[in-house]
């Protein structure tokens, strides 16, 4: 069963470096998102990504935050100025068309030191 | 403003018991609702789904209910296994359009052996 993964599965970084959080969508997929979940807390809309653009973007997705199809099956979410505040899970999920299930990714867990 | 809830953060309950997961939602305007089931250290993972042009839908040992009179909705699991131990969480999604999902803050289900 096709299934969207994520790379790295853990990253640790210093406040202030860059991260890019990698996400293979499922292959026939044409809407993408970013969520993010700060530990014990619920599952927070970041970002959709459709058509080669974000079609919406919550006010936790300001200007260090970037995402990028860069190809056929790469889905990326780049914050350039990392803060200790931005440690969480990191997931990315995918559909197919308007109106269906999004699929989650095992997600990335970024810890901001 | 748009919020989805759900009303007990803990259920306990006894291997073969049937659980109920309440969830309450607060967008009028919403008709996509999911119920995802996240285990430790992974993604959201889809269970079921219901539109809101149905009351009941029903899937493997899990049914969904929806009351949209009252904005409510739950989780019935019958027969309830160890594997079943997870955090449930119910999701809204308020335009069906760019397609964002809104989570709960969700409910830890743990089943007694």
């Amino acid at each position: 069963e096709p299934e969207v993964t994520q790379t790295p599965s853990h990253q640790v970084t210093q406040m202030g470096q860059e991260v890019i959080l990698r996400c293979v969508p499922i292959s026939n997929h044409l809407y993408f998102y970013w969520y993010r979940q700060i530990l014990g807390q619920k599952v927070e809309f970041l970002v959709s990504f459709y058509n080669n653009e974000i079609s919406e973007k919550s006010e936790i997705f300001d200007d260090q935050f970037s995402v990028e199809r860069p190809d056929g099956s790469n889905f990326t979410l780049k914050i350039r100025s990392t803060k200790l505040e931005d440690s969480a899970m990191y997931f990315c999920a995918s559909k197919r068309e308007q109106g269906e299930t999004q699929y989650f990714g095992p997600g990335t867990r970024l810890l901001v030191l | 403003g748009e919020s989805v809830g759900l009303h007990l953060p803990t259920l306990s309950v006894q291997e073969g018991d049937n659980s109920i997961i309440n969830c309450a939602y607060s967008n009028s305007a919403s008709d996509y609702f999911i119920w995802y089931k996240q285990e430790s250290g992974k993604g959201p993972q889809f269970i079921i789904d219901i539109r809101s042009n149905m009351d009941k839908r029903q899937g493997q040992r899990v049914t969904v209910l929806l009351n949209k009179t009252v904005k409510h909705l739950s989780l019935q699991i019958a027969a309830t296994q160890p594997g079943d131990s997870a955090v449930y969480f119910c999701a809204e999604n308020p335009d069906n359009q760019g397609g964002k999902l809104i989570f709960g803050q969700g409910t830890e289900l743990s089943v007694k052996p």
